[in-house]
């Protein structure tokens, strides 16, 4: 079984400042890791992916993760954050073996204020 | 469509009624997914179908709550006797093929029983 640990609820964050949305999970298995961004009312949106290979994987928006096997880790980074990037997000974590269904942290809220 | 559709998007029950969720997947996806996001909390798998087969149901918190997905698209979570804890955003996803490649989620259906 797996499970993911999002520490932070909330992280308030000034505009174009650098953010770190921190993730770490348990698994006895290879696993697959995601971070899912959630607007309000809307479903989730896949940000990024690590499924193998590099343990740098990047989003189109800015956005990036590093998996960290030794510390179980996957936090998400962003330089200088956006108004828009406020939002709830989500690290999630799967085995590499089965279908695969994901087992999610509570989230973390980001909020950019001006 | 283009994406998962959803309905109804807001659902109000009375203690005690039966609900019926329905999911409109990508037109030809194999899996189906349906989790569950109480308010505060990240979404927790609920159960699975590839194709017609429902395959897992081991997150099903209850025998109050059955899917089906008898002809291998649409798809229709039912709760039977609706409680206060049922209440929660209810989120379906699929994905073209068995992995986690194309992962699609729907906006959910938020459904209050009071």
């Amino acid at each position: 079984a797996q499970s993911v640990t999002q520490l932070d609820s909330q992280v308030p964050v000034f505009e174009e400042a650098p953010v770190e949305l921190r993730c770490n999970y348990s698994s006895s298995v290879s696993v697959y890791l995601f971070w899912y961004v959630q607007y309000p009312n809307q479903g989730l949106q896949l940000l990024l992916k690590y499924l193998s290979g590099s343990t740098l994987v990047e989003s189109i928006n800015g956005f990036e993760a590093e998996f960290n096997k030794s510390q179980t880790s996957f936090h998400l980074r962003k330089p200088s954050v956006h108004i828009s990037d406020t939002a709830e997000y989500f690290c999630a974590v799967t085995s590499t073996g089965g279908f695969q269904k994901l087992v999610f942290g509570t989230g973390t809220r980001l909020l950019v204020s001006p | 469509g283009a994406g998962v559709s959803q309905s109804p998007r807001y659902k109000v029950a009375k203690r005690g009624q039966d609900v019926a969720l329905r999911c409109d997947p990508i037109s030809g996806h194999v899996s189906l997914f349906w989790y569950q996001q109480a308010l505060g909390q990240g979404p927790e798998f609920l159960t699975y179908f590839q194709n017609e087969a429902q395959l897992d149901k081991s997150g099903l918190p209850s025998d109050r709550f059955f899917a089906e997905r008898p002809e291998g698209s649409v798809s229709t979570l039912k709760i039977q006797r609706t409680q206060q804890e049922d209440s929660a955003v209810y989120l379906c996803a699929s994905s073209l093929g068995t992995d986690i490649y194309g992962y699609t989620f729907g906006s959910g259906t938020r459904l209050t029983v009071v």
